[in-house]
């Protein structure tokens, strides 16, 4: 079946303004995750849904970041004001229940470049 | 706190050499997982492992193998008779029971050269 899709693949935007992410993920999949890789480093955790509510936000780095699962499938990653140092790989993955067991499957990313 | 160590930043073999990929590990939990991920060029993330901590049994999957030792909190990755698709950053992870996230190392990158 489809693998976890992500879009748009390359955002480059202007410092100050507004983006959005999206994610959609294994069909059926309850669990949803963000994860932000930079150059030359694994990727870290933002935020992890349990169907629609977020259930662990604690890696979102400050209060411009915010994520929603609205309908408990698609995700849409949103940053206000963006900044240089935002620029980064933005990944999303997907698990079938969100237990430690499962294994998550990740997206292609969207790369965002923020000038 | 969780923390993943891959100490080997790059790596890099002539076709049909054998190769390791080390990770270190630390977590305070008993029950925890690690995994393995292959990331291409391409830039998505392949699943290739994983294991839970009660687990030590080594694994064997084609030309790639794992050796999880607790003693010395290492889950090191072997490819044998490596070509040049295996090119790619490999990234270590861990998630400990009742904490789905996963934490990663910062990756090795392996060239192998034909």
């Amino acid at each position: 079946g489809a693998g976890v899709s992500q879009t748009p693949s390359n955002k480059v935007t202007e410092k100050g303004k507004y983006v959005e992410l999206r994610c959609d993920p294994i069909s059926g999949h309850t669990a949803l995750y963000w994860y932000r890789q930079s150059l030359g480093q694994g990727p870290e955790f933002l935020i992890y849904f349990q169907g629609t509510g977020a259930a662990d936000d604690s890696g979102l780095p400050n209060d411009r970041f915010f994520a929603v699962r609205p309908e408990g499938s698609v995700s849409t990653l949103k940053i206000q004001r963006t900044e240089r140092g935002d620029s980064a790989v933005y990944l999303c993955a997907s698990s079938q229940t969100g237990i430690s067991t499962d294994t998550q499957y990740f997206g292609p990313g969207t790369r965002l470049t923020v000038l | 706190a969780q923390k993943v160590t891959q100490a080997q930043t790059e790596i890099s073999v002539v076709e049909k050499e054998d190769v390791t990929l080390d990770c270190v590990y630390e977590t305070r939990d008993t029950t925890y997982y690690l995994f393995w991920y292959k990331q291409p060029p391409s830039g998505e993330l392949v699943f290739l492992i994983r294991r839970n901590s009660f687990d030590e049994q080594n694994e064997i999957s084609g030309r790639y193998s794992w050796n999880f030792q607790k003693s010395t909190s290492s889950f090191n990755f072997t490819i044998t008779a490596s070509q040049v698709v295996d090119s790619a950053v490999y990234f270590c992870a861990l998630s400990e029971a009742g904490n789905t996230p996963l934490v990663f190392g910062k990756g090795t990158r392996l060239s192998v050269i034909a």
